[in-house]
């Protein structure tokens, strides 16, 4: 499978954009991009997932790069409630595995 | 509201005092699933479920049991708890079969902190 690789942490102040980059060179074809995210010792919350094109809903934006060896998430007006940690995932797309990295710890302040 | 309940939040218990953590979801998935957090080991599955009456081993079964009677719930069986099974466990689920192949996302339960004394 492949793997990504995030920053460790994250500050981004109340109301702005939060971008938080993933590397995930080794991506193969039918693997797609997730973003997840943490928020305390809470269950894991799905954000959203891409394979090729760039991806919005009603959370965040998804942007992959055109080779896919890297992906961006945006918060576009972050706030103190999504201070978390957020994972990003490459999946094959027949199956279940979520292979859950160290993910980047982002802090969103007044 | 779409969710996955997990019960107890937290437990408390001796070795070898069996325990069952229950999960149960209300979106009719059929795909189920549960994990072990660790700190940083990430999250590791424990077993998983396809559909009523299949389960798997996932990557960390060893003194775990499921059971999957009916499409809702899944519970996690401990039957002779150790503390190396001191943990936080989520329950997961998802919808499988002809949408499983377009990656349907996992929704997670809100965790079970189990301390085995």
């Amino acid at each position: 499978d492949a793997k990504t690789t995030q920053p460790t942490s994250m500050d981004c102040a109340e109301g702005r954009a939060a971008n938080l980059p993933c590397n995930h060179s080794t991506i193969s074809g039918n693997e797609y991009v997730y973003w997840y995210r943490q928020i305390h010792s809470q269950g894991p919350q799905y954000i959203i997932h891409g394979l090729k094109n760039n991806e919005t809903n009603e959370m965040a934006s998804l942007i992959i790069t055109e080779d896919r060896k890297s992906s961006t998430l945006i918060l576009p007006h972050a706030t103190l409630r999504d201070t978390a940690v957020y994972y990003c995932i490459v999946r094959p797309y027949n199956t279940d595995k979520l292979i859950f990295g160290t993910g980047t710890r982002l802090q969103v302040f007044p | 509201e779409a969710q996955v309940t997990q019960n107890p939040r937290y437990l408390i218990t001796v070795t070898g005092k069996k325990l069952t953590v229950t999960c149960s979801q209300n979106m009719n998935h059929e795909y189920m699933s549960w994990y072990r957090q660790d700190p940083g080991l990430g999250l590791r599955q424990i077993y998983y479920s396809m559909n009523v009456e299949v389960t798997d081993k996932g990557d960390v079964p060893e003194g775990y049991k499921v059971s999957r009677k009916e499409k809702r719930n899944f519970p996690l069986i401990l039957e002779s708890p150790s503390p190396n099974q001191t943990s936080l466990y989520f329950c997961a689920s998802c919808s499988s079969g002809s949408a499983f192949k377009y990656n349907s996302p996992l929704h997670f339960g809100n965790g079970t902190r189990l301390t085995v004394t």
